[in-house]
């Protein structure tokens, strides 16, 4: 069964430190580009980053609000995809969630803009 | 604010049209041809329902459809159904901010 899980979130306080972890199982991850998806209580979505398969680069990019905090990472020998988050302000409360880029019909690979297989989601509470 | 801009909330009858807009600029949407489209229920992942402007991944039923026009995007959904109510979220490939999405747009059946 293709499946990834996220792990992880907890209640941190402001200034703290947390890494999430993502496993996968039923497809080809290290071909994959994994990216972490973000979405506050009852807001939308918003992207955070994303690393390349190692055979597409392996380099990361991550989203503004983010970056020097927040650092991808991913072990193709365990199957699993990290994000560690330093510097956490109350605004990085939200679900976290791990998805991987989508290879369509044709082929084509989407690392960076169409998503298809997603996580359940770790909630992250920044709180004093 | 979001970076993508799309409506609130729409709305639609069972069996009735519905059409959902994604306005960004000519560094993202206008850009490229890279829109997708997701699905969101309560308490769910998000769906991948369109991507390339209007394809559509296998399994999703040809109900849903995509098109762009300039800087705006649309997504429509033919012959609602019930299952239809969820959040719709519009996504874009933006160059060197790499993706942006839209704030979401709640669907309800009425």
């Amino acid at each position: 069964e293709v499946q990834l899980v996220e792990s992880g979130g907890g209640l941190v306080k402001p200034g703290g430190s947390l890494r999430l972890s993502c496993a996968s199982s039923g497809f080809a991850f290290s071909n994959a580009w994994m990216i972490w998806v973000r979405q506050p209580p009852g807001k939308g979505l918003e992207w955070v980053g994303r690393i390349k398969s190692k055979s597409g680069g392996g380099t990361t990019d991550c989203a503004e609000p983010v970056k020097g905090r927040f650092t991808l990472s991913r072990d193709d020998s365990k199957n699993m995809f990290y994000l560690e988050m330093n510097s956490l302000k109350t605004e990085d409360t939200a679900i976290y969630y791990c998805t991987t880029g989508y290879s369509d019909s044709s082929g084509r690979y989407h690392g960076d803009d169409a998503f298809d297989i997603w996580g359940q989601g770790t909630m992250v509470t920044v709180s004093s | 604010q979001s970076a993508l801009t799309q409506p609130p909330s729409a709305s639609g009858s069972p069996g009735q049209s519905v059409t959902i807009s994604c306005t960004g600029t000519s560094s993202d949407v206008g850009g490229y041809n890279y829109v997708s489209w997701y699905q969101q229920h309560p308490g769910k992942a998000p769906k991948l329902m369109i991507y390339e402007v209007s394809k559509r991944p296998s399994g999703v039923p040809d109900r849903f459809s995509g098109s762009k026009s300039g800087n705006t995007a649309s997504l429509t959904v033919s012959g609602l159904q019930d299952e239809d109510e969820a959040d719709y979220y519009c996504s874009s490939y933006a160059g060197s901010k790499i993706l942006l999405f839209g704030g979401g747009t709640k669907l309800t059946v009425l």
